[in-house]
């Protein structure tokens, strides 16, 4: 069974540019993931959808950053414009309705 | 609301001994998972083991296994005969069950083995 995909794998961007990321979970998986994680804390949920809509994205900051999963399948995160604190690795994760949450490699993007 | 604590920032243990990493949480459901995720440096986060509060019996998965206790709300992670390859950050997470797609974690346990 395939995992989560994620891409790209590492992005080094300006500040002030924007950038994307890419994920495809797991297949028949409903509920998606996107978390921060800055080196040596844990994940911080940004968004969280179940299918399509959104269930929670309470701390995505939504001046700069948005997200869609259109179809209910994949998925992108959007950072414009990027702050040097958002410098961090982007996991995607999904799950079924029960159970274990998957992640997937995650991205690791720097801001200078 | 849930919370998950893990009181230990860094654990270390010598190569093929055991150490246990501390979890605990705070909940009032009654039924709920909990899991330990590994994530190795620049690597990904995977799970590791996973228990559901409605059994009693602990999980096991070779090497790892785990200590619930549901009345106390602490969920242990006892790793037998380290290896090198055990070093990792290891965090707790909770899920409440049925309902809960919210998963909350633990601050993480950095472990070091020691050759």
């Amino acid at each position: 069974e395939a995992g989560v995909a994620q891409s790209p794998r590492y992005k080094i961007i300006e500040k002030r540019q924007s950038v994307a990321f890419w994920c495809n979970p797991i297949s028949g998986h409903a509920t998606l993931y996107w978390y921060q994680q800055i080196l040596g804390q844990g994940p911080k949920l940004l968004i969280q959808f179940q299918n399509n809509g959104v269930v929670d994205d309470s701390q995505l900051p939504k001046d700069r950053f948005s997200a869609e999963r259109l179809k209910g399948v994949d998925s992108t995160l959007k950072i414009q414009p990027a702050k040097l604190e958002d410098s961090a690795v982007y996991l995607c994760a999904s799950s079924l309705d029960w159970g274990a949450q998957f992640f997937g490699p995650g991205t690791r993007l720097t801001v200078l | 609301a849930q919370t998950v604590t893990q009181s230990q920032p860094e654990m270390s243990v010598q190569e093929a001994e055991t150490v246990t990493l501390s979890c605990t949480y705070d909940t009032s459901e009654s039924d709920y998972y909990l899991f330990w995720y590994k994530q190795p440096p620049s690597r990904q986060m995977i799970l590791v083991i996973r228990q559901e509060a409605y059994k009693q019996q602990n999980a096991t998965e070779n090497r790892f296994s785990v200590n619930f206790q549901k009345a106390a709300k602490s969920f242990s992670l006892k790793i037998s005969d380290s290896q090198l390859g055990d070093a990792a950050m290891y965090f707790c997470a909770y899920r409440p069950f049925p309902g809960g797609n919210q998963f909350y974690f633990g601050t993480g346990t950095s472990l070091t083995v020691i050759p």
